[in-house]
C-alpha cells in the first residue's frame, strides 16, 4: 500500500481485557518496528523485525506484551490483561532498509478504563 | 547505552526568519541521525537522516541539519521560517553497525512561526 496502515485507529479497553493492534507495513519494507507514545513524550522502543524475525523485543515493557509478524509482512502487537499504565498510542513504522528514516503509520490510540 | 536531548520544549520564529532547533546524543559508537516532524492530528513524517559524510543534510521541506561529532549535537535549521512549518519535531538516534534497530527519540520541540 501507499502508507503504512494501523487499526483500529482508537481501542477502548477494560482493565483486565486482551487486545491486539494489527499494523500493515509498506510492501517490500523489510524491517517493522513497534512503539509506544505517552502524551507529551516521544515515542519509545517497544521491538524490531527483520522480514519474520523478531531481532529486538528489549522494550516490551512486560511479559503481558507480545508482538509477531508470522509471514514478514502484517504485524500484530498483543496486550493480554490491560492496565491502566498501558493506555498510549501504539505507532507502527516500517523501512525499506535498517538505516533508513521510518514510515510510521497513524497509530492506535488504547485508552484502558 | 543510547539517549538524545532536545533541551527546548518550545521555539517561537516569526515569518521569514532562520530557525533552529536543536538536539544532542550520546551513543557508544557512532550514530545515525534522523529529525521527523508530527503535524496536528498526522503520524510522524521522515525529514532527514545523517548516516556519514557531509555533515550538512538536506531533507524534505527545505529543512537541513548539521552533524557536529564534537559537540555530540544534530541541530535541525532552515534559512526561512513558514507558518506552515509549525509542528512537533523529534530527533532520533540509533547506533551505527548494530542490527537492533532500536531508535531513541527526545521528548519533541513544538516550533511556532508566527505571521
Amino acid at each position: 500500500g501507499a502508507g503504512v496502515s494501523q487499526s483500529p485507529r482508537y481501542k477502548v479497553a477494560k482493565r483486565g481485557q486482551d487486545v491486539a493492534l494489527r499494523c500493515d507495513p509498506i510492501s517490500g519494507h523489510v524491517s517493522l518496528f513497534w512503539y509506544q507514545q505517552a502524551l507529551g513524550q516521544g515515542p519509545e522502543f517497544l521491538t524490531y523485525f527483520q522480514n519474520e524475525a523478531q531481532l529486538d523485543k528489549s522494550g516490551l515493557p512486560s511479559d503481558r506484551f507480545f508482538a509477531e509478524r508470522p509471514e514478514g509482512s502484517v504485524s500484530t502487537l498483543k496486550i493480554q490483561r490491560t492496565q491502566q499504565e498501558d493506555s498510549a498510542v501504539y505507532l507502527c513504522a516500517s523501512s525499506l532498509v535498517i538505516d533508513g528514516g521510518y514510515t510510521f503509520g497513524s497509530g492506535t490510540r488504547l485508552t484502558v478504563v | 547505552a543510547q539517549s538524545v536531548a532536545q533541551p527546548e520544549d518550545q521555539v517561537n520564529v516569526a515569518e521569514g526568519n532562520p530557525l533552529t532547533v536543536k538536539c544532542t546524543y550520546s551513543v557508544s559508537g557512532n550514530p545515525y541521525l534522523f529529525w521527523y516532524v508530527q503535524y496536528p492530528n498526522r503520524g510522524l513524517q521522515f525529514l532527514l537522516k545523517y548516516i556519514t559524510g557531509d555533515n550538512l543534510v538536506k531533507g524534505s521541506y527545505g529543512f537541513e541539519a548539521e552533524f557536529n561529532k564534537s559537540q555530540t549535537s544534530f541541530h535541525l535549521k532552515k534559512p526561512s521560517a513558514l507558518v506552515s512549518d509549525s509542528a512537533l519535531y523529534f530527533c532520533a538516534v540509533r547506533e551505527y553497525n548494530t542490527n537492533a534497530g532500536k531508535s531513541t527519540f527526545g521528548d519533541g520541540t513544538t516550533l511556532t512561526v508566527k505571521p
